[in-house]
């Protein structure tokens, strides 16, 4: 079947500017996650989301970010006046459950802020 | 604090060499532990995983993985490497009680020589 999937896949932003970043994870996944690959590095949390509920925010590096998944299934996480330091390849995961499992993770999206 | 480390930045192999890469955590339990692979442009792909039960555990692609509790390590090997192992490897935690999130280590890349 389908898997994670995320879109844009690449996406150019001046300095200042609003991005979207949208997450399509696997139909009926209950666990949606966000995390934060910059160059060079692994993958960081960002936050975490049960059905609509978004249960952990605490990896958002600042009000800046902001995420919502209104019907608990697609996901967007929006940046709100990009800054360079927010450069990195944002990946969305979901998980069947809401337990331990393992997380799928869609193909990510290069933001550049320029 | 909660920890993962992967000590190899960058590993080069020959072809059909044996191969070893690293993880520690840090943590008072036992986490679950994962091995995730990454393909440039690529999402990140399951190799393997420890919940519980016999500490070395088969993955795909012939990787295999041995979870030692006196070293908290899980170290990641394959007899044989191939060419197309070529990648970025990063082992991954999921501690018990953080809403299930995955803490990955930094990563480490792995080129074959022919």
């Amino acid at each position: 079947g389908a898997g994670v999937s995320q879109s844009p896949r690449y996406k150019v932003a001046k300095r200042g500017q609003d991005v979207a970043l949208r997450c399509d994870p696997i139909s009926g996944h209950v666990s949606l996650f966000w995390y934060q690959q910059a160059l060079g590095q692994g993958p960081e949390f960002l936050t975490y989301f049960q059905n609509e509920a978004q249960l952990d925010k605490s990896g958002l590096p600042s009000d800046r970010f902001f995420a919502e998944r209104p019907e608990g299934s697609v996901s967007t996480l929006k940046i709100q006046r990009t800054q360079q330091e927010d450069s990195a390849v944002y990946l969305c995961a979901s998980r069947p459950r809401e337990d331990n499992g393992e997380q799928y993770f869609g193909p990510g999206t290069r933001l550049t802020v320029t | 604090a909660q920890s993962v480390t992967q000590p190899d930045i960058h590993i080069t192999v020959s072809e059909g060499a044996s191969l070893e890469l690293r993880c520690n955590y840090s943590y008072g339990a036992t986490p679950y532990l994962f091995w995730y692979v990454q393909s440039p442009g690529q999402g990140l792909q399951l190799l393997l995983k420890y919940f519980s039960g016999d500490t070395l555990v088969q993955g795909i692609k012939g990787f295999e993985a041995e979870f030692k509790r006196s070293q908290s390590s899980f170290n990641l090997r394959k007899p044989s490497v191939h060419w197309s192992d070529a990648a970025e490897y990063f082992c991954a935690v999921d501690f018990p009680g953080g809403y299930n999130k995955l803490i990955f280590g930094a990563g480490t890349r792995l080129a074959v020589h022919p």
